[in-house]
C-alpha cells in the first residue's frame, strides 16, 4: 500500500471490554510509533518499535495498555478493561528508521468507550 | 522534559495573505522538527521536516525555518488559500526518537 493503514477506523466498546487496534506501516519502514489524541488535547506518544522490539514504552499510560509488532510489519495495540478515559483517536506512524527520518501517519482509529 | 508551544492557538486571515505560525521548544537537543497539517476527522499530513543541522526547508508556498539555539521554528505560508484551512502542528523529535507535539494552530482562511 501507499501509506500507513489502520483498522478499524472507528470502534465503540463498553467499559471493561478489551480492544485491539491494528496498524500496517509503509512497506520497508523499520520504525513504528503509536500516539493518541484525546478530544481537545494534543498528541501524546505511547510506544515506539524499532524492528520488532520496543525500546521505548514510556508513554503507555497504564499496564492495561500493551503493544506488539511481528515480522517487522503489522503492529497491534491492545487495551484491556477499557475505561472511558481511554476514548481517543489512536494514531500510528512509521518511518524508514528512527532519528532523522520523517514520520508518516495513518488515518487513526477513533475509540469510544461507553 | 521537552515542551513544545505553538502561538497563536487560532488565526483567521483573508485569502491571499502571507502568514507566519510560531513554534517554540524548551530543549534544543532535538534530532529534527516536523510540521504537519491535520484536517477535521483525519490523520496528520506531513508538510516539512527540518533536520537539526538545517536552517530551513521549502515546499511550494510553504517555508519552515529552525533556530535551535533559540528553540524556535516558524512556518511561513505565502498567498494563503481557503484550502489551507486546517490545524497546523509542529513536533520536535527528542533523543529517544519520539515526537513531542505542540497543541496546534487552527487556521481559517476566509474567501
Amino acid at each position: 500500500g501507499a501509506g500507513v493503514s489502520q483498522s478499524p477506523s472507528n470502534k465503540v466498546t463498553e467499559k471493561g471490554k478489551d480492544v485491539e487496534l491494528r496498524c500496517d506501516p509503509i512497506s520497508g519502514h523499520t520504525a513504528l510509533y503509536w500516539y493518541r489524541q484525546r478530544l481537545g488535547q494534543g498528541l501524546e506518544f505511547l510506544i515506539y518499535f524499532q524492528g520488532n522490539s520496543a525500546p521505548d514504552k514510556s508513554g503507555l499510560p497504564s499496564d492495561r495498555f500493551s503493544a506488539e509488532r511481528t515480522g517487522e510489519s503489522v503492529s497491534t495495540l491492545t487495551i484491556q478493561r477499557t475505561q472511558q478515559e481511554d476514548s481517543a483517536v489512536y494514531l500510528c506512524a512509521s518511518s524508514r528508521g528512527a532519528g532523522y527520518n520523517e514520520q508518516f501517519f495513518g488515518p487513526g482509529t477513533r475509540l469510544t468507550v461507553l | 522534559k521537552q515542551e513544545v508551544t505553538q502561538i497563536p492557538a487560532a488565526l483567521s486571515v483573508p485569502e491571499g495573505e502571507n502568514l507566519v505560525l510560531n513554534c517554540s521548544f524548551t530543549d534544543s537537543a532535538i534530532y529534527n522538527l516536523q510540521w504537519f497539517r491535520q484536517d477535521p476527522g483525519k490523520g496528520l499530513t506531513s508538510l516539512l521536516l527540518i533536520q537539526s543541522s538545517q536552517r530551513e526547508q521549502t515546499s511550494g508556498r510553504l517555508n519552515a525555518s529552525l533556530d535551535k539555539s533559540s528553540g524556535r521554528s516558524t512556518l511561513y505560508i505565502a498567498a494563503s488559500q481557503p484550502g489551507d484551512s486546517a490545524t497546523y502542528l509542529c513536533a520536535a523529535m527528542d533523543s529517544s526518537y519520539k515526537l513531542i507535539f505542540g497543541s496546534g494552530t487552527r487556521l481559517l482562511v476566509r474567501p
